[in-house]
């Protein structure tokens, strides 16, 4: 399958600072990046999806100006977490896709720990 | 409201059992997929079955897709151990998005 690498892996950070988060296709174009939020033992709850060139598109009860993400081009997106704060420690997992009719993959996730 | 659901939630089998694992929707999808995921890491592809009634094969796995693509079973032949993890489903509804639906996954634990 395609590869989607994300970094960093694992981040601890003090609250009230912002954590970016990448998430790169390494051998494909990606016209579509989800980014996900999972907490422990649950299902993966999308957050946003974006599509390259153009604004994402946000879940609802997902705050946008909390959860900004940028697409700049067909291999990276990037997740920041402003202004973090406990509640926000996370598993942050994005995935990738070439086209609507191709399969997405996943990053192998970001653990973010908010002290 | 779950639009996917799956069962049973938690599962804890011995090695060599058989065992078989649901995805259920009210829902039609137009195409469903199954992940498992390991603790500390991203979901991992095992399966992508588009057509009703289709069944595919991954050695000891075997998928299949419901005829009217609302519903998918995993059934595992032999379990091993080193198939622990979490198992999820993922449906793409039609539209413009084909943003993916996940299921709250299930967890398999095999017994040496």
């Amino acid at each position: 399958g395609a590869v989607v690498s994300q970094h960093p892996s694992w981040v601890i950070c003090k609250s009230g600072t912002s954590v970016k988060i990448e998430c790169r296709s390494l051998d494909f174009q990606a016209t579509t990046m989800f980014w996900y939020r999972q907490f422990p033992k649950q299902s993966l709850m999308l957050m946003a999806t974006s599509n390259e060139g153009s604004k994402a598109t946000y879940e609802q009860g997902v705050e946008k100006d909390k959860f900004l993400i940028n697409h700049a081009s067909l291999t990276l997106s990037t997740l920041t977490v402003t202004s973090a704060h406990p509640e926000d420690s996370s598993f942050y997992i994005c995935s990738a896709r070439a086209t609507r009719n191709t399969e997405a993959f996943f990053g192998q996730g970001t653990r973010l720990t908010v002290v | 409201t779950q639009l996917l659901e799956q069962s049973p939630q938690f599962l804890s089998i011995q090695e060599g059992e058989n065992l078989t694992v649901y995805c259920n929707s009210s829902s039609v999808f137009s195409s469903l997929q199954w992940y498992r995921q390991e603790p500390g890491e991203g979901p991992v592809l095992l399966v992508t079955v588009v057509t009703g009634g289709e069944v595919k094969k991954l050695k000891r796995l075997t998928f299949q897709f419901g005829d009217a693509r609302k519903d998918s079973s995993l059934h595992i032949t032999a379990a091993q151990p080193g198939d622990t993890g979490l198992y999820l489903c993922a449906g793409a509804l039609s539209g413009a998005n084909s943003k993916l639906t996940f299921g709250k996954g299930i967890t398999l634990s095999v017994r040496p």
